[in-house]
């Protein structure tokens, strides 16, 4: 019963390199959603991907932030040149439809930038 | 910003107790989604209610939805010491997709 997985599950970066978090949908998922959380809050929407296609990307910061999904493969958040408030917990969460009620999220990855 | 408030922020209550947790959101939804979140771990989808949809049950969970006030609440009734979480709400906001806008999250404490 493999949900989605997502490594590393810890991450420690200095400031100024980049961070790569993964993300594998559970299997047959074809929809990608990445969330962050901060410290005792709740989840804030960044992008939403579909195999090969960013379909909304309106909660990525601007600069140094992107994501793909690959046609093979997991999907990737990728952050350069870390700075301390990028610190948090980075979650995926996938879908077998566009429209589907529920989204299966994957265990987290979490960020600290020393 | 979009995000939308619960509270409590955080609750406290003993074995048997019911504890209730109020959400609210900002914009018309799809519908609403309550998850749980176990510390340091992913989340836990408990129970969906649609828009047309006033009030839904599952197992010791019930939950209300009142669109004209833009607010749900979950109940859960008899809680046991596993419930202790934190506990979100999710509107999925009328985009086509299913974009969820997460409340800041209840603490629930469960002592035994």
């Amino acid at each position: 019963n493999a949900g989605v997985m997502q490594n590393p599950r810890h991450l420690v970066r200095r400031r100024g390199q980049e961070a790569r978090l993964r993300c594998s949908p559970v299997k047959g998922h074809s929809h990608v959603y990445w969330y962050r959380q901060l410290p005792e809050e709740g989840l804030k929407f960044m992008v939403y991907l579909q195999k090969e296609n960013i379909i909304d990307e309106s909660g990525m910061p601007k600069e140094r932030f992107s994501a793909e999904f690959p046609k093979e493969g997991p999907s990737i958040l990728r952050i350069q040149q870390v700075v301390r408030g990028d610190s948090a917990a980075y979650f995926c969460a996938s879908s077998l439809y566009w429209d589907t009620n529920e989204q299966f999220f994957g265990p987290g990855t979490r960020l600290t930038v020393l | 910003s979009q995000q939308g408030e619960e509270d409590p922020q955080a609750l406290s209550i003993q074995e048997g107790e019911n504890a209730t947790m109020n959400c609210s959101y900002k914009t018309s939804i799809n519908n609403l989604q309550w998850y749980r979140q176990n510390s340091g771990r992913g989340l836990v989808h408990l129970i969906l209610i649609r828009s047309n949809e006033r009030e839904k049950h599952s197992g010791r969970l019930r939950v209300t939805l009142d669109t004209s006030k833009k607010s749900s609440s979950l109940l859960i009734t008899a809680s046991r010491a596993a419930d202790t979480a934190s506990y979100f709400c999710a509107a999925a906001m009328n985009t086509g997709f299913q974009k969820l806008v997460f409340g800041t999250g209840t603490r629930l404490l469960v002592s035994p």
